[in-house]
């Protein structure tokens, strides 16, 4: 069964250091998105993403936050420079159809970023 | 201020017993609302999606309802199973939505043997 593939499972890094999570979503999906879930928190919105461009993003997914699909496979997600706070379990998820029309999502077994 | 929220926080039952979960949403102008399961460390997966005209929706043991008018839903597990060990989390779409999602903390449900 097709699914959504992450990397790396787990990243610690030093805070101000710069942080790139890659994703690989269903191939034939079209839409992608990136969620984060802080340890003991609900999951929260960061960007979507269609036709290679930001479609919607979240207060979080502030200046240091950046999303890519360089490729036709893979779908990044770039922290410049890392703080405290922006450690939690990052989920990748896509889908076929957009939210308007019920699509739904698959999502990755997500990146765990730590930072210290 | 959209949001939702999940009751109990919370439950264990014996395994074959079935329980059901509560959601209550804010979230306005409504497009949908889902069910997902969220094993410890693992991404959500998908149960059941519903819009606004839909009252009940069933996938396997699992029977989500929806009532729009009050603005509340609940999710049947039938004859639960150790497997059913999960969080699980209701999550609800805005009319106009293209990814942001409002999450609620889940029901942490635990089936003992």
């Amino acid at each position: 069964e097709p699914e959504v593939t992450q990397t790396p499972s787990h990243q610690v890094t030093q805070m101000g250091q710069e942080v790139i999570l890659r994703c690989v979503p269903i191939s034939n999906h079209l839409y992608f998105y990136w969620y984060r879930q802080i340890l003991g928190q609900k999951v929260e919105f960061l960007v979507s993403f269609y036709n290679n461009e930001i479609s919607e993003k979240s207060e979080i997914f502030d200046d240091q936050f950046s999303v890519e699909r360089p490729d036709g496979s893979n779908f990044t997600l770039k922290i410049r420079s890392t703080k405290l706070e922006d450690s939690a379990m990052y989920f990748c998820a896509s889908s076929l159809q957009g939210l308007k029309n019920t699509g739904e999502l698959f999502f990755g077994e997500g990146s765990r970023l730590t930072v210290l | 201020k959209n949001q939702v929220e999940q009751s109990p926080q919370s439950l264990i039952i014996l395994e074959g017993k079935n329980c059901t979960l509560q959601c209550n949403y804010t979230v306005s102008p409504f497009s949908n609302l889902r069910w997902y399961k969220q094993d410890t460390g693992r991404g959500p997966v998908s149960l059941t999606i519903m819009t606004f005209s839909e009252n009940t929706k069933s996938n396997g043991r699992y029977t989500a309802t929806l009532d729009a008018d009050t603005k509340q839903s609940s999710l049947h597990i039938t004859a639960s199973q150790l497997s059913d060990s999960a969080s699980y989390i209701c999550v609800v779409s805005a009319k106009g939505s293209q990814g942001n999602l409002i999450f609620g903390k889940g029901t942490k449900l635990s089936v003992k043997p």
